[in-house]
């Protein structure tokens, strides 16, 4: 089982450029969830699932869309990054208990 | 809504044991976690409390005091290893099928030599 992954790994985008954070299980979770993590602020929970289909706003949804069309994948996209996007997004699934974390995004916005 | 208090950072001797401590404030509780995180890698689970009481691992043994909002992790014969932030973060009852957890801003441990 490979777990949680993300794709890319590492990216530079300019201000106003859009892309897409992909984040796949494979352990059958129902609940899957996007963070940010900024030094001195911990791990802040952006957009979360609950089940195929289903996607809600976190702590920090503001300049994101996610969408969750199968159960194993859960997007993330920026339509207009902004430097503030600046920051490791870690995408996670659990079933009832703990989360298990992917391997993080490295974004940067010049 | 949650408030959790970790120390921003700690150092411990090698071989040595260490408590981190966590103090949260929620209106509904329903667990708490911990995770270690090593720098650049992603957070890995490491324990769970929903009763009071202690719950041991190997080197690692987690703490829970609903009544006082508070736990600790405890980490034994530290090794180099183990320096690594830990996160706590507790899990709120919810309505509606969602149980919101909450992530401390971590506590940084440095092990020495």
């Amino acid at each position: 089982n490979a777990g949680v992954t993300q794709t890319p790994k590492f990216r530079v985008l300019k201000t106003g450029q859009s892309m897409t954070l992909l984040c796949a299980q494979d352990m059958n979770h129902e609940y899957m969830y996007w963070y940010r993590q900024d030094p001195g602020m911990g791990l802040r929970l952006i957009h979360y699932s609950v089940g195929e289909g289903t996607t809600a706003k976190g702590e920090v949804p503001d300049g994101y869309n996610v969408s969750r069309l199968k159960k194993q994948n859960f997007l993330l996209g920026l339509e207009s990054a902004a430097p503030s996007q600046t920051s490791v997004y870690f995408c996670a699934s659990s079933y009832r208990g703990e989360q298990y974390f992917g391997p993080g995004t490295r974004l940067t916005v010049t | 809504g949650q408030n959790i208090d970790q120390p921003t950072e700690m150092t411990a001797t090698e071989g040595a044991i260490v408590q981190i401590n966590c103090t949260y404030q929620t209106s509904g509780f329903n667990g708490l976690f911990w995770y270690q995180q090593h720098a650049g890698e992603a957070p890995t689970f490491l324990s769970y409390n929903v009763l009071d009481g202690l719950e041991e691992k190997g080197r690692f043994s987690s703490f829970l005091s609903r009544s006082k909002g508070y736990s600790y992790l405890l980490l034994k014969e530290l090794q180099m290893k183990d320096s690594a932030s830990y996160l706590c973060a507790v899990r709120d009852k919810r309505s509606g099928g969602y149980q919101k957890v909450t992530f401390g801003t971590g506590t940084k441990l440095q092990v020495i030599p």
